[in-house]
C-alpha cells in the first residue's frame, strides 16, 4: 500500500513559537491530491487545505504555510507564532485521481503550552 | 462546502447489540464514505457508499459486520452489528464535492462497546 508517512508522534512546543509538521508520501501515480486535517480535542476533522500535484507553489493563510515539494514528496505544514487554540492532532492525507477516498497518515499530536 | 450531520453523536452500547449509525448532507453527493478511527488512531476507510448498488468494502470490512445503506444522494447509514469492545471508535462519515478536489466529514459518532 502506498503510505502517507507522518513521523512525529508528538510535538510541544512553548506559544509563539513556529512550529514545522512533516508529511511525506508515497505514489506511484503523476497526479494525486494533499489534505492536511486538524482535529482539535472536540473530535471533528476540519478540512484546511488541498494542494494537487501540478501546483508546488508554496501557499500561505495566516499563520499557516504549506510546503510542497514533488522532489522528496513531502508536503510539509508550517504554524508561524503558534497559540495554545493550535492544540490538536493534524492529519496529512493523499487520494489518488482514480480513488475518490483519502489515505491518512498517523496524525501528529500538537501541543501549545501558554 | 457540504453540511453534513451525524445521529447519534455518541452512545454506549452492550456487547452482542447493533448500532445504526445515520448521516445526512444538505446537498446531493455521488459518493459517501465510512472511516473509523479507533482510540489514538488514525481514520481507516471502512466502505464507499454507493447510491443504487452495493457498498464497495475495504480490505478487513465486511458487509456482514458492517452493512450500509444508501438510499439516495443526501443519506447513508452504518450498521456496526454483534458489536464488541474492539468496535470502539469514532465512525465519521464522509463527503467530497463534485471533483472530489475537497473532502469533508461529518462531526462523528463516538461508539463505546461495554
Amino acid at each position: 500500500a502506498q503510505k502517507v508517512t507522518q513521523a512525529q508522534t508528538e510535538i510541544s512546543v512553548v506559544e509563539k513559537e513556529d512550529v514545522t509538521l512533516d508529511c511525506v508520501y508515497e505514489t506511484r501515480d503523476t497526479t494525486y491530491y494533499l489534505f492536511w486535517y486538524k482535529q482539535p480535542p472536540s473530535g471533528e476533522l476540519v478540512f484546511l487545505i488541498r494542494r494537487n500535484s501540478f501546483d508546488e507553489q508554496n501557499e500561505i493563510s495566516g499563520r499557516y504555510s504549506w510546503n510542497f515539494q514533488k522532489s522528496t514528496s513531502s508536503f510539509n505544514f508550517t504554524i508561524t507564532a503558534s497559540q495554545v487554540v493550535d492544540s490538536a492532532v493534524y492529519f496529512c492525507a493523499r487520494r489518488d485521481t482514480g480513488r475518490r477516498a483519502l489515505t491518512f497518515g498517523s496524525g501528529t499530536r500538537l501541543q501549545v503550552q501558554p | 462546502s457540504a453540511v453534513i450531520s451525524q445521529k447519534p453523536s455518541r452512545d454506549i452500547c452492550q456487547r452482542g447489540t447493533s448500532l445504526t449509525i445515520q448521516c445526512q448532507v444538505d446537498s446531493q453527493v455521488t459518493m459517501m464514505f465510512w472511516y473509523r478511527q479507533q482510540p489514538g488512531q488514525s481514520l481507516t476507510l471502512i466502505a464507499t457508499a454507493n447510491q443504487g448498488s452495493e457498498a464497495t468494502y475495504e480490505s478487513g470490512f465486511v458487509i456482514d459486520k458492517f452493512p450500509i445503506s444508501r438510499p439516495n444522494l443526501t443519506f447513508s447509514t452504518l450498521t456496526v452489528s454483534n458489536m464488541s469492545p474492539e468496535d470502539s471508535s469514532i465512525y465519521l462519515c464522509s463527503v467530497g464535492d463534485g471533483q472530489f478536489n475537497e473532502q469533508f466529514f461529518g462531526p462523528g459518532t463516538r461508539l463505546t462497546v461495554l
